[in-house]
């Protein structure tokens, strides 16, 4: 079946600790994204990739990092410049970057602080 | 700022009645629009997409668009407690990559 597998589910970071939270496809879409969703808001957006190998920030891409290597993946690094890392990541994809397309939703990684 | 307000709720309806939500949006060239389902602890389902003026079915979902009002809503016809969840309006920015969410509508069916 297709879809998209975020990793882990529950995340735990020290503090100073980078965490890598992890983004598969296999939907063949070319646009991925990361959102950030906090308790009683909608969705924000971090980072938006339109192809291999290129990536844009979203709104609040500030302490946050990814990369593109595959077309399959698109993991999200929380640096700890990210003070407060706390919320629900979503990792998502459409089949192009085109904001008439719809997206299509990872279970999601709930990252906490220790 | 382009915004996607949605009244928070929560709404609350009885099992086999229609609820209807309902979403404003700033960005007046928006062309696409779309509904989510989101389970308490899980991650946002799509449930429509519009991108016409009018109203599109689909089962007991009906999406309806007023581009000239900014409006869109969904009517949940013959509602269940299994649609008692947040339902999240998404508007597709014009000319751009993103797409913006509101912040989401609880609604609760009663048995």
């Amino acid at each position: 079946d297709g879809g998209i597998t975020q990793s882990p589910k529950y995340l735990f970071r020290k503090e100073g600790q980078n965490v890598t939270l992890s983004c598969e496809q296999n939907l063949n879409h070319d646009a991925m994204y990361w959102y950030r969703q906090d308790p009683g808001q909608g969705l924000r957006l971090i980072y938006y990739s339109q192809i291999v190998n290129d990536f844009q920030k979203g709104d609040i891409a500030e302490g946050y990092s990814v990369s593109r290597e595959k077309k399959e993946s698109f993991p999200l690094t929380v640096t700890s410049a990210q003070k407060n890392p706390t919320a629900f990541y979503l990792c998502a994809s459409s089949s192009t970057v085109i904001a008439g397309q719809p997206q299509h939703f990872g279970d999601g990684t709930r990252l906490s602080i220790l | 700022q382009k915004e996607v307000e949605q009244n928070s709720g929560p709404l609350s309806v009885p099992e086999g009645a229609i609820a209807s939500l309902n979403c404003t949006y700033s960005d007046r060239g928006s062309q696409s629009f779309f509904w989510y389902r989101q389970y308490s602890g899980k991650s946002p389902e799509l449930i429509m997409s519009i991108y016409s003026n009018g109203d599109k079915e689909d089962g007991r979902f009906t999406a309806q668009l007023n581009k000239a009002s900014q409006y869109v809503s969904l009517l949940i016809r013959d509602s269940q407690p299994s649609d008692s969840a947040t339902y999240l309006c998404a508007v597709g920015e014009t000319g751009g990559f993103k797409t913006i969410f509101g912040a989401g509508t609880r609604l609760f069916v009663k048995a």
